[in-house]
Formats: C-alpha cells, sequence, structure tokens
C-alpha cells in the first residue's frame, strides 16, 4: 500500500541553524500538508500546499519557514534559522483531493540544541 | 475560537474491556470529524471519518458516533486489546479553511 514517507526520522541541529525536512508523499495525491507536534501538545496545523503555492498558513508559519516542491516527488519544509522552541515531531500529509482522506507520513523529530 | 476538547486526557484498562472516549468541539461550520490512532512517535492513522449527515461509523472494533446538534463525539473501542495502547485523536474539519483541528488526545493504555 502506498505511503508517504519522510526523511531523516530524526534530525538534531544547532539554533540558528538551517534545516530542511523532507517529504515524498503518495504519487497521484495533489494536495500536501506540514503539520507540527511539540511534545506532549496537540498536532498544529502549519500550512498547506496545492498547485504549486501555499494555499493556507497558520500564525507559527512565520517568515522562517518555507514549503518547497523542487520536483515531481519531494515536498520540504526548510526552517532557516532553527530556535530551541521548533524542537518538535513534523509530519507531513498529503491527499489526492480535497473529498478524500489526508495521509500522514511517520514525522521526523527536530531537536535544536 | 474554533477548538477541540477531548477527555479524559488518559485512560488504563485491561485487555478485553471496552471504552468510550470523548470529544467535544466548537468549531462550526465543520465538514467532517476524523478519530485517529497515534502511536508514540508514529504520524495519525485515520479510523474513522463522519461527515456533518452522518452520526455512526464503525471500523472493525471502533465505533464512532456524532451528534451535530450538541457538537459531541464519542469513539467506542471494544475488546480491547494490548495494541491498541496508542493516543486517540478527534480531529474536525473547518469547513470555511479546510483546516484540520486536532484535539489533545486520549492516551490509552491497555494492560494484560
Amino acid at each position: 500500500e502506498p505511503e508517504v514517507t519522510q526523511t531523516p526520522s530524526h534530525q538534531v541541529t544547532q539554533m540558528g541553524q538551517e534545516v530542511i525536512l523532507r517529504c515524498v508523499p503518495i504519487s497521484n495525491h495533489l494536495y500536501f500538508y506540514w503539520y507540527r507536534q511539540i511534545l506532549g501538545q496537540k498536532v498544529e496545523f502549519l500550512v498547506s500546499f496545492y498547485n504549486n503555492e501555499i494555499s493556507e498558513k497558520s500564525e507559527i508559519f512565520d517568515d522562517q519557514f518555507s514549503v518547497e516542491r523542487p520536483d515531481g516527488s519531494n515536498f520540504t519544509l526548510k526552517i532557516r534559522s532553527t530556535k530551541l522552541e521548533d524542537s518538535a515531531m513534523y509530519f507531513c500529509a498529503s491527499r489526492i483531493s480535497e473529498t478524500y482522506e489526508q495521509y500522514f507520513g511517520p514525522g521526523t523529530r527536530l531537536t535544536v540544541t | 475560537k474554533n477548538q477541540v476538547e477531548q477527555s479524559p486526557q488518559s485512560l488504563i484498562i485491561l485487555e478485553g474491556k471496552n471504552c468510550t472516549l470523548q470529544c467535544n468541539y466548537t468549531v462550526s461550520p465543520f465538514s467532517n470529524l476524523r478519530w485517529y490512532k497515534q502511536d508514540t512517535g508514529r504520524g495519525p492513522v485515520s479510523l474513522t471519518i463522519m461527515t456533518f449527515s452522518e452520526n455512526t461509523k464503525s471500523n472493525g472494533r471502533y465505533t464512532a458516533t456524532l451528534d451535530a446538534d450538541t457538537k459531541q463525539s464519542s469513539l467506542h473501542i471494544t475488546a480491547s486489546q494490548l495494541s491498541d495502547s496508542a493516543s486517540y485523536i478527534c480531529v474536525v474539519s473547518d469547513l470555511k479553511t479546510d483546516k484540520l483541528i486536532f484535539g489533545t488526545g486520549t492516551r490509552l493504555q491497555v494492560f494484560p
């Protein structure tokens, strides 16, 4: 069964460094999402992406964040200058259309030291 | 503000027993309500999804109910198994923005 994959599974970085989290959505899906979950807290929406542009973003998704679909398969989340409070699990999700279910990847645990 | 609240925060039951998890939401209008299972360190996996007009949906031993008038949902797990130990998250889709609004989850532990 096709699934969303994410790499790396765990990323450790120093405060102020740039990180890129990678996702490979399910191949025929058209809508892509990033969420984050700070340890012990609920999952929070970051951004949605469709037709090569951002369709929605939350207040969390400030100028330090950017998303890109550099080719036909990858979907990336970049954090330009990481802060301690960016430490969280980051989940990518995709779906085929607006009326279908979102499928989540296994997540990338980002630790900022 | 759109919110999704769940209770209890955590629950411990013995294998083979049934349990019911609760969800209350203020999201309005909403397009659908979902229940997800999230194993520790993993992404959420969908269990059920219900639209405004549905009031019950089953998936094996999982049965979700929805009362759109009182803005409440429940997830009933029958004959629990050790593998049911996980967080169960209620998620409501905002009709206007299409954003998913997550509850804080109920942490279920099933012991032998």
